[in-house]
């Protein structure tokens, strides 16, 4: 079975610029979640889908950032215009189900390091 | 929210050493998940541990939710367990929160 997928691997622009990620989770499950490590920073979560919804967005640091997962399939992360503060690891994890009171374990893929410049 | 801290934050150990890195939380979690950053900053999955004990090789880890930590044994070192050793939880949302890390230095 694959494992989370993410693409590009690295990306370099320039201030200004337009960039989107890529996240395909491990096939069947419907939660998908976005997460970033800026440079010495801890890794912070940014946002997680249900399926195609958008059930928590409070880790979106602000409107340059849109998150999209057309027909509960992959994701895409565009960061538009790109600023310097934004260069780290964007990690993409899925997990198979989380009910109410219990949940599970979340796979990470092997992530997108963005630099810019 | 939750906030996870993990000591130590740095660790050198000489091949065939053991090792024992913490991993505490300041509230309830119902998920906790310990991570290895390879050299090339992949996040591999190592435990999910919500509570009790599991064992996984020359890995261990153990998890006492009661009194809010966790703990990745390491038997046996060797140079290819050098990374960073994330732990993460889950308090009342899906969201991982995760510590700063351990960096783990084995030498030959």
């Amino acid at each position: 079975e694959a494992g989370v997928t993410q693409f590009p691997s690295h990306s370099v622009i320039e201030k200004g610029q337009t960039v989107t990620l890529r996240c395909d989770p491990i096939s069947g499950h419907d939660n998908l979640y976005w997460y970033r490590r800026v440079m010495g920073k801890e890794i912070k979560f940014l946002l997680h889908f249900v399926k195609e919804s958008k059930q928590d967005e409070s880790g979106m640091p602000n409107n340059r950032f849109l998150a999209e997962r057309t027909g509960g399939t992959y994701s895409t992360l565009k960061v538009q215009p790109a600023e310097l503060e934004d260069s780290g690891v964007y990690f993409c994890a899925s997990s198979q189900w989380a009910r109410r009171t219990s949940t599970d374990t979340q796979y990470f893929g092997p992530g997108t390091r963005l630099t810019v410049l | 929210g939750i906030q996870v801290e993990q000591s130590p934050p740095d660790l050198i150990l000489q091949e065939g050493a053991n090792s024992t890195l913490r991993c505490n939380f300041s509230d309830s979690v119902n998920n906790l998940q310990w991570f290895h950053q390879n050299p090339w900053g992949q996040l591999i999955n190592l435990f999910y541990i919500p509570s009790g004990t599991k064992q996984n090789g020359r890995l261990s880890a153990t998890t006492v939710a009661t009194e809010r930590y966790s703990l990745l044994y390491i038997s046996s070192s060797q140079t290819t367990d050098s990374g960073v050793y994330f732990c993460a939880g889950q308090g009342g949302s899906e969201k991982l929160v995760f510590g700063k890390g351990t960096k783990l230095t084995v030498n030959p």
